[in-house]
């Protein structure tokens, strides 16, 4: 019962340094996204892929690019990281739109810190 | 765009009382609002539901209700224990301010940390 496996659980960067976030989910869900988590800010989207062979933007895209590399994996990667990308990142998935009443299901998350 | 705005923030209670966590929502269009449970060190899991056609949805220990004309819905925890304690999210359809994911994604309230005190 794997679910929503994303890689890696820790991560430090420097400042400039660039990173990938690798996320899987075996639920052949069609939706998948990139969440961040920030103290006093609860879930922010970073970007979606409702379908496979689609993305888009959500609140903070701001720094990142993404890939949905097949249904089952969706990417997200720092270009040049900057210490306000300082955050726990989560990878989630879901059937249909979450707004429909979906249910989203969330990895376990990745700690990321940029000094 | 949907603006979720959860209170309070931080919660305390003592084993076996009740908790309550309220939600408001900016869009009356909205119609479905979950409520996710995030313990230390995982990710959100969605624990109950409810839809606008409904009032009030029960689970064992947990109900949500919903006032659609008020614009709120609040997640209530009966006899409450120790695994309890957790980050409680609520969500509501429609992406936020921002205008890129539109009506095909939830919005978070901030979160509430509750803490049942043995």
């Amino acid at each position: 019962n794997a679910g929503v496996t994303q890689t890696p659980k820790f991560q430090v960067l420097k400042t400039g340094q660039s990173m990938t976030l690798q996320c899987a989910q075996d639920m052949n869900h069609n939706s998948m996204y990139w969440y961040r988590q920030d103290p006093g800010m609860g879930l922010r989207l970073i970007y979606y892929s409702a379908s496979e062979g689609t993305t888009d933007k959500g609140e903070v895209p701001n720094g990142y690019n993404v890939s949905r590399l097949n249904k089952r994996e969706f990417s997200l990667r720092l270009e040049s990281a900057a210490p306000s990308q300082t955050s726990v990142y989560f990878c989630a998935s879901s059937d249909g739109a979450g707004s429909s009443g979906n249910t989203i299901y969330f990895g376990e998350g990745s700690w990321l810190t940029v000094v | 765009g949907e603006n979720v705005e959860q209170h309070p923030s931080t919660l305390s209670v003592q084993e076996g009382d009740s908790a309550v966590i309220k939600c408001t929502y900016s869009d009356s269009a909205s119609n479905y609002f979950p409520w996710y449970k995030q313990e230390l060190g995982k990710g959100p899991q969605l624990i109950i539901d409810i839809r606008s056609n409904v009032g009030e949805k029960k689970d064992q220990r947990i109900a949500v209700t919903l006032n659609k004309t008020a614009k709120h819905f609040s997640l209530h925890i009966t006899e409450t224990q120790p695994e309890d304690s957790a980050v409680y999210f609520c969500a509501a359809p429609g992406g936020g301010e921002y205008s890129g994911a539109g009506s095909y994604q939830l919005t978070f309230g901030k979160g509430t940390k509750l803490s049942v005190i043995p």
